[in-house]
């Protein structure tokens, strides 16, 4: 498709158990970023990949959260043993260039509703 | 936390009647940009705002850069239905790399016939 794709839409998880979302970016887009999105709030940043390298993990909230994009195309933020304070969007962005001053647009995806019981 | 106080909150309005939202922050930002999101979508962006003091129009929308480079605004002129949803201000910071967005908290739209 020619847009951010993300899988799955929703995801229901019991406290505890481990999640994996993921976000497909357009093609041949360097620059990857993961942002989670509390009900009603703005997005807020977890986390940035150029290609397969992970080169900003500040946002995430804690070492239960991680990320990875192997081959530089698909990427995935995995959480482990969720928590309630995990409910949220997920919202994924890519874009085309790389560099560490790039102002050029970020395309978002629809994002993963997680919720946590 | 959000680094960006957008205000207002929210704002019901008549169908061509003319909307303004703002943007404050106690830091300076490189960028600001202005998105839109919809119900079960992602923010989609409808201004991006590069220089102090600038001033740019997409169709009915008009944004500014402010001259501090802590603050800006959007405005939308005669509004129409299609115009609800929640508007997110957004920007980067002279102290972030990689170009990762600061947001704020939304102001959402309601536009009555």
């Amino acid at each position: 498709g020619a847009g951010v794709s993300q899988s799955p839409r929703y995801k229901v998880a019991k406290r505890g158990q481990d999640v994996a979302l993921r976000c497909d970016p357009i093609s041949g887009h360097v620059s990857l970023f993961w942002y989670q999105q509390a009900l009603g709030q703005g997005p807020e940043f977890l986390t940035y990949f150029q290609n397969e390298a992970q080169l900003d993990k500040s946002g995430l909230p804690s070492d239960r959260f991680f990320a990875e994009r192997p081959e530089g195309s698909v990427s995935t933020l995995k959480i482990q043993r969720t928590q309630q304070e995990d409910s949220a969007v997920y919202l994924c962005a890519s874009r085309l260039i790389g560099t560490r001053i790039s102002t050029d647009t970020q395309y978002f995806g629809p994002g993963t509703r997680l919720t946590v019981l | 936390g959000q680094q960006l106080n957008q205000s207002p909150q929210s704002m019901f309005i008549q169908e061509g009647e003319d909307v303004s939202m703002n943007c404050t922050s106690s830091s300076i930002f490189n960028t600001w940009l202005w998105y839109k999101q919809d119900p079960g979508e992602g923010p989609v962006l409808l201004i991006a705002l590069y220089k102090a003091g600038e001033l740019t129009s997409n169709g009915r929308l008009t944004a500014q850069f402010g001259i501090t480079r802590k603050d800006s605004f959007l405005n939308i002129s005669a509004s129409i239905p299609s115009d609800v949803g929640i508007y997110f201000c957004a920007g980067t910071m002279t102290t972030d790399s990689w170009g990762k967005l600061q947001f704020g908290a939304g102001t959402q739209v309601v536009v009555t016939p």
